[in-house]
């Protein structure tokens, strides 16, 4: 049982690049979340997914899109990456509506883009 | 919308003894979840501790208890004897039960030193 994990754990991106960060989670959770971590701001929701084939957009989702093709995998792409995108990505997912609610977090993507 | 705040940065603690990290946050809802969210160095988001807010008790986790006043909307987090490995960042987060987004909101965190 692996939990939630995030690939890949540190990237290098030239302004322009495209790519795309994968989350997968082996607990069979419903609802999946992108989060991005900035000095001062705390984690901000970017999007998140209630289900398989399911998105929607957090607090800022501008410049990422997200899939969710399948239930254990959760994709945020950065299509053009911008300086402002440098950041720690966090990935969490959770059973959704239940009591004994928790979220379960990746180790996170450091992400550099210059 | 609902809003979280901490409202002190960074705190320092002797080992052994006892700190409180506050949190306040906005809401006009009546039924949702908090939580305490621990980050140490190693960047890796661990639970803490979690209150739902129709538990009118405080909720408790060994060294970990909050102070959950739902009037004044303030949940902060004590920490009993403080230990070396109870330094990190302190993510104080809000989760709504009634409007169907499933959405985490958190605060901006507070940084504990735990001194020798």
């Amino acid at each position: 049982n692996a939990g939630v994990t995030q690939t890949p754990k540190f990237r290098v991106l030239k302004t322009g690049q495209s790519m795309t960060l994968l989350c997968a989670q082996d607990m069979n959770h419903e609802y999946m979340y992108w989060y991005r971590q900035d000095p001062g701001m705390g984690l901000r929701l970017i999007h998140y997914s209630v289900g398989e084939g399911t998105t929607a957009k957090g607090e800022v989702p501008d410049g990422y899109n997200v899939s969710r093709l399948k239930k254990q995998n959760f994709l945020l792409g950065l299509e053009s990456a911008a300086p402002s995108q440098t950041s720690v990505y966090f990935c969490a997912s959770t059973w959704g509506q239940v009591t004994e609610e928790t979220q379960y977090f990746g180790p996170g993507t450091r992400l550099l883009v210059l | 919308a609902q809003t979280v705040t901490q409202s002190q940065p960074e705190m320092s603690v002797q080992e052994a003894e006892t700190v409180t990290l506050s949190c306040t946050y906005d809401t006009s809802e009546s039924d949702y979840y908090l939580f305490w969210y621990k980050q140490p160095p190693s960047r890796q988001m661990i639970l803490v501790i979690r209150q739902e807010a129709y538990k009118q008790q405080n909720a408790t986790e060994n060294r970990f208890s909050v102070n959950f006043q739902k009037a004044a909307k303030s949940f902060s987090l004590k920490i009993s004897d403080s230990q070396l490995g109870d330094a990190a960042m302190y993510f104080c987060a809000y989760r709504s039960e009634t409007s169907g987004t499933y959405k985490y909101i958190f605060g901006t965190g507070t940084r504990l030193k735990v001194l020798a």
